[in-house]
Formats: C-alpha cells, structure tokens, sequence
C-alpha cells in the first residue's frame, strides 16, 4: 500500500517562530489533506489540497503532486498551535484515507 | 453550525460488557466514517457507511460492529470491551461526491476506557 511519511517527527518551538513540516507519499494521490489534532483530541481540517497552493491566515501549504511531497508552513506560532499534525492521502486505486504517523508540535511561550 | 457531534466524550466500560458510542452530524453527509486512534498514533478506519451502504475493513475485529439507522447518526458497538480497545474512537463524515475527493470532517471524539 501507500506510505506516508512526516517529517520531524518531533518538532519544540518559541512562540513566535516558524516551521515547516513535510509529507512524503509513495504513489500518485487524488487527496490530500493536513489536520491539526489538538491536545484534546480533536482532528481539525487545516487544507484539502492535492496540488498546488493555499494559504488560511499564518497557515499555508503547498503540494507538489508530480514529486510526492506536501509541506505544511506555520508562521509567528502561538501556543494554540500545539498538537499533533497530520497529513492524509487518498490514492486513486484506494478505498480509503491512509495518515502519516504525525509530526508533534510543542510551541513554548 | 454545521457539525459532527460525539456522545459521550468519555465512556468508561468493564471488561466485557457492551458499549455502544453515538455520531451524529448535521452536515447531510452521506458517508460516515468510524476511525480508533491508540496513543500517539495514528488513526485508523474500522470501517465506513456510504449512505446505507456498509464498508468493513478487512483486519477490523468482529468484536466491531456498526449501525447506522437514518442519514444523521451512526453507532459503533464494542460487543465484548478487551483492555486492548481502550483508545480515542473518531467519527468523521464527508459528501460522498467521490471518496477520493471528499474531504473528511471528524468530531470531537470518544475517548473509552476499560477496566
């Protein structure tokens, strides 16, 4: 099947700082999202994008679909973005949305 | 708004003993989607309901079962709780215009315990 991979797998920032966590997929995907779990368990969409470009407030990410990888930026962090990151991808001989294990973020005031 | 709503948020369970938890949604979604996330990883589908249609993976346990009555609610009972089942139950809905290009929408979760 698919693998996805996230990179760091751990990620200790200051508030305020930037970062930039990456998605690597094995095979051609029709889907692709990023998800914020945060500390309470809660999986919250932060994009759906199988190509190209978008950006929501201090968030953007990008895929390029021809290479296989995806990239999640957050800028000026804040404490509130602490928790895990998830990217998802949906292949088209698939069934179903298989996840990355995760990158876990911790944003210190 | 528009939402995916899990009751309980916390369901503590004995070994053994039937649990059920509940999804609803008032999004009008019409696939339905069980995920069970263990600690510190990632989630993972038991299986998904495609209007009324079922869709079980294949290495989800029969312990496992699911029912969705009407478009709004689906339930997922754990006939027989073993200690191993204790973990963060995740119900997601999307539109179903085509899975792969749905975009899941999850609810709060239910986190179970079991003594």
């Amino acid at each position: 099947g698919i693998q996805v991979e996230q990179s760091p797998p751990d990620l200790i920032l200051q508030e305020g700082a930037n970062s930039t966590l990456r998605c690597n997929f094995s095979d051609s995907v029709n889907n692709l999202q990023w998800f914020h779990q945060n500390p309470w368990g809660q999986l919250i969409n932060l994009f759906y994008i199988p190509s190209g470009t978008k950006q929501n407030g201090r968030l953007s990410a990008t895929t390029v679909a021809t290479e296989r990888y995806s990239l999640l930026y957050i800028s000026s962090s804040q404490t509130t973005d602490s928790g895990v990151y998830f990217c998802a991808v949906f292949i088209s001989s698939g069934s179903r949305l298989t996840f990355g294990e995760g990158t876990q973020l911790t944003v210190n005031p | 708004d528009a939402m995916v709503i899990q009751n309980p948020r916390y369901q503590v369970t004995q070994f053994g003993k039937p649990v059920t938890l509940s999804c609803s949604q008032t999004l009008n979604h019409n696939v339905m989607y069980w995920y069970q996330q263990k600690s510190s990883q990632a989630p993972k589908l038991l299986f998904h309901y495609y209007d009324k249609d079922f869709n079980n993976e294949a290495d989800t346990p029969d312990n496992f079962q699911s029912r969705r009555p009407n478009t709004s609610f689906c339930f997922l009972d754990i006939r027989s709780p073993g200690l191993g089942d204790a973990a963060m139950y995740l119900c997601a809905t999307s539109r179903g215009v085509g899975l792969a290009q749905d975009t899941q929408y999850f609810g709060p979760g239910t986190r179970l315990l079991v003594l």
